[in-house]
């Protein structure tokens, strides 16, 4: 059974970089056919859509989101790490690392983690 | 890409039916058939439970349906169990991989 697991600091001051990483245990992130998302929900929002990388490294990033956003994948430790700069408050959010096995079906999800933009 | 709008709440008693609605666009769900749903329990990772408009993954009750007609999905379970409270959330794909999410339901059951 494959088991993601999100984790990186809960609290970030804002004008700095937000970094994540998202660990992939139970199979291999060098999978054929399946991207690996990040996935964010403010308090009182809407599923987001970050951004998502193939193992190849091939990524796609949110317009919204592009100019402040880096997804990488090392495939030596099945990890997959988000980096979000310059952040302000309307970064906090839930982040959530999630597997999209084609089209926008996320069948594997971690179960997020809190991050807080504060000083 | 905005939201897909879902209503906020909806309820029912033990083994009646509910449906919950996704309204999108013409450039999202009008475009695409390319849906899925997810429910999302507190202390849990959201779970797939439809997927490409009405297909269930292994494992996914068949309580469990979806459709979808122009610009709206939808989602209906029936049988409503205790354990089927939730949040759910519906997903349209909108090409050059890219996905958008509804704004979330509140599934109570009675």
């Amino acid at each position: 059974q494959l088991h993601l697991q999100e984790s990186g600091p809960g609290l970030v001051k804002p004008s700095e970089t937000l970094s994540l990483t998202c660990t992939v245990s139970g199979g291999s992130i060098s999978s054929n056919s399946f991207y690996w998302g990040w996935i964010r929900q403010p308090p009182g929002k809407a599923l987001e859509l970050i951004g998502n990388i193939y193992y190849t490294g091939s990524t796609y990033y949110n317009p919204s989101l592009k100019s402040r956003v880096t997804i990488s994948v090392d495939t030596s430790t099945n990890q997959v790490s988000l980096k979000l700069s310059s952040v302000t408050a309307a970064d906090t959010a839930v982040y959530y690392c999630a597997r999209d096995r084609d089209y926008g079906n996320f069948d594997y999800w971690g179960q997020g983690t809190l991050v807080t933009v504060s000083s | 890409q905005s939201a897909l709008t879902q209503p906020a709440s909806v309820s029912g008693s033990p083994g009646q039916s509910i449906t919950i609605s996704c309204i999108g666009t013409s450039t999202d769900l009008g475009s695409y058939s390319l849906v899925s749903w997810y429910q999302h329990q507190p202390g849990k990772a959201p779970k797939l439970m439809i997927y490409e408009v009405s297909q269930r993954p292994s494992g996914v009750s068949n309580r469990f349906s979806g459709s979808k007609s122009g610009n709206t999905a939808s989602l209906t379970i029936s049988g409503l169990q205790a354990d089927d409270e939730a949040v759910y959330y519906c997903c349209s794909y909108v090409g050059s991989r890219s996905s958008v999410f509804g704004t979330g339901t509140e599934v109570t059951v009675l």
